[in-house]
């Protein structure tokens, strides 16, 4: 067990939907990274957070959107979903930029 | 730019022989590599790492990898292969220097351990 906490574990949208995952970070790390896992390939970076500011973002569309709460927990966000926004995504916590991540086991969309 | 292309999709070996998973990466500085496994229903697991201080890096459940610049490789292997060693392996570069928590991923191997 990493300490990493995901809620929902499972989320079914339909297109158009908006939708809210959540992350509990490790006690201590104060940076939450995400990412987008679809079928059959590696994880792709959508965005880090440090400190409650965005720290970093890969190729995703501004309809991706994140917050990090003063607790260090974060939020992604996908607005107008799409049938390919159906992935497994992935939070990873860590301290600083400290290169070990510690990752949750994620919450698996289903957006038809 | 940074990247790591995993050489085979699916690796089957026998319970008792010898792992090897093959990872090429291109980086225009001296990489931070790892590997990753993601067991089913299960997250990621770093497996090891290596950031220049020794070539061949050891890590864990009796893996290691070996660093060689010339061929540009950072492969992985393990003596013996166990029924637990079955899962999703990742090779994985840092996007940028000195910035963790920013991973380019492979696209991964499925290792299936025949008892």
């Amino acid at each position: 067990e990493t300490g990493v906490t995901q809620s929902p574990t499972h989320l079914i949208k339909t297109r158009g939907q908006q939708v809210t995952l959540r992350c509990s970070s490790q006690s201590g790390h104060n940076t939450v990274s995400w990412y987008q896992q679809a079928l059959g390939q590696g994880p792709q970076f959508i965005f880090q957070y440090y400190r409650e500011e965005e720290n970093g973002r890969g190729n995703f569309p501004p309809r991706f959107s994140g917050l990090q709460f003063p607790n260090y927990s974060s939020e992604l966000n996908v607005n107008a979903l799409e049938l390919d926004d159906s992935a497994l995504y992935l939070c990873a916590s860590s301290l600083g930029t400290e290169e070990k991540l510690f990752f949750g086991s994620g919450t698996q969309l289903s957006v038809l | 730019a940074q990247s790591v292309t995993q050489l085979d999709s699916h690796v089957s070996v026998s319970e008792g022989t010898p792992v090897l998973l093959r990872c090429n990466y291109s980086s225009s500085y001296s990489p931070s590599l790892f590997w990753y496994v993601q067991h089913p229903n299960k997250g990621l697991q770093l497996l090891l790492k290596y950031t220049s201080a020794a070539t061949l890096v050891k890590g864990i459940n009796g893996f290691e990898a070996e660093f060689k610049k010339s061929e540009t490789s950072f492969h992985l292997t393990k003596p013996s292969a166990h029924m637990s060693d079955a899962a999703e392996y990742f090779c994985v570069v840092s996007a940028f220097y000195n910035q963790g928590g920013k991973l380019i991923f492979g696209q991964g191997t499925e290792l299936s351990v025949k008892p």
